[in-house]
């Protein structure tokens, strides 16, 4: 089955104690981002990834760390993480970076962040 | 101005009953658009992409409008089940890749 999954799904921490929320894809899919999700601000992109070894920022990088290493997985470190950090966060990949009709991204589960 | 932005709602509306929502953009040079769909806690999906000409599937219709640089989305037909959150998206016309959401409209399809 073609999905995108993410652990954990919950997680508490306390300020400062570093995390990696793992990401991974079974499509071959070239292109995968991170995105947080918060009230009344809809999902910001963190951080995207064109292919292996290639990242970029989105438009809330801060505060945040990923790697490309292999295709299958993107990682979302937070070295230090502060309460401003709590959010719903999703990845998600796609086969090229839109534009095309026939490509969507696929967004994983989501991880609800919380802290303290 | 935000780049993308969408009517928060929510809109409430009878089953059976057609409800469109509108979904403006900055950047003119935008060439990609999509509507997903949320619902609650759950992550996003792929409904549609937009095309310049207008699309449709099944009792839902997008359409693209340059000029006045909105999208927008017709359901028919509503059914409870279209009860969602349902996200514009714009990929970023100058070649970052980006995809910048709105923030989301909320539809209750009530019985």
């Amino acid at each position: 089955e073609a999905q995108v999954t993410q652990n954990p799904r919950y997680l508490i921490t306390v300020t400062g104690k570093k995390l990696t929320v793992t990401c991974s894809q079974n499509m071959n899919h070239e292109y995968m981002s991170w995105y947080r999700q918060d009230p009344g601000l809809g999902l910001r992109q963190i951080y995207y990834s064109m292919n292996v070894e290639v990242t970029d920022k989105g438009d809330v990088p801060e505060g945040y760390k990923v790697s490309r290493k292999e295709k299958r997985n993107f990682p979302l470190i937070l070295e230090s993480p502060s309460p401003n950090q709590t959010s719903l966060y999703f990845c998600a990949s796609s086969l090229f970076p839109g534009g095309s009709g026939t490509d969507t991204q696929y967004f994983g589960p989501g991880t609800r962040l919380t802290v303290l | 101005r935000k780049e993308v932005e969408q009517d928060p709602g929510p809109f409430n509306v009878p089953e059976g009953a057609t409800v469109a929502f509108n979904c403006t953009y900055s950047n003119s040079a935008s060439q990609s658009f999509f509507w997903y769909r949320q619902d609650c806690r759950k992550e996003p999906k792929l409904l549609m992409s937009v095309y310049s000409s207008g699309n449709e599937d099944g009792r839902f219709t997008a359409q693209l409008n340059r000029a006045s640089q909105y999208i927008s989305l017709l359901i028919r037909d509503s059914k409870l089940s279209d009860s969602a959150t349902y996200l514009c998206v714009v990929i970023d016309p100058s070649g970052t890749y980006k995809y910048i959401f709105g923030t989301g409209t909320r539809l209750k399809v009530l019985a």
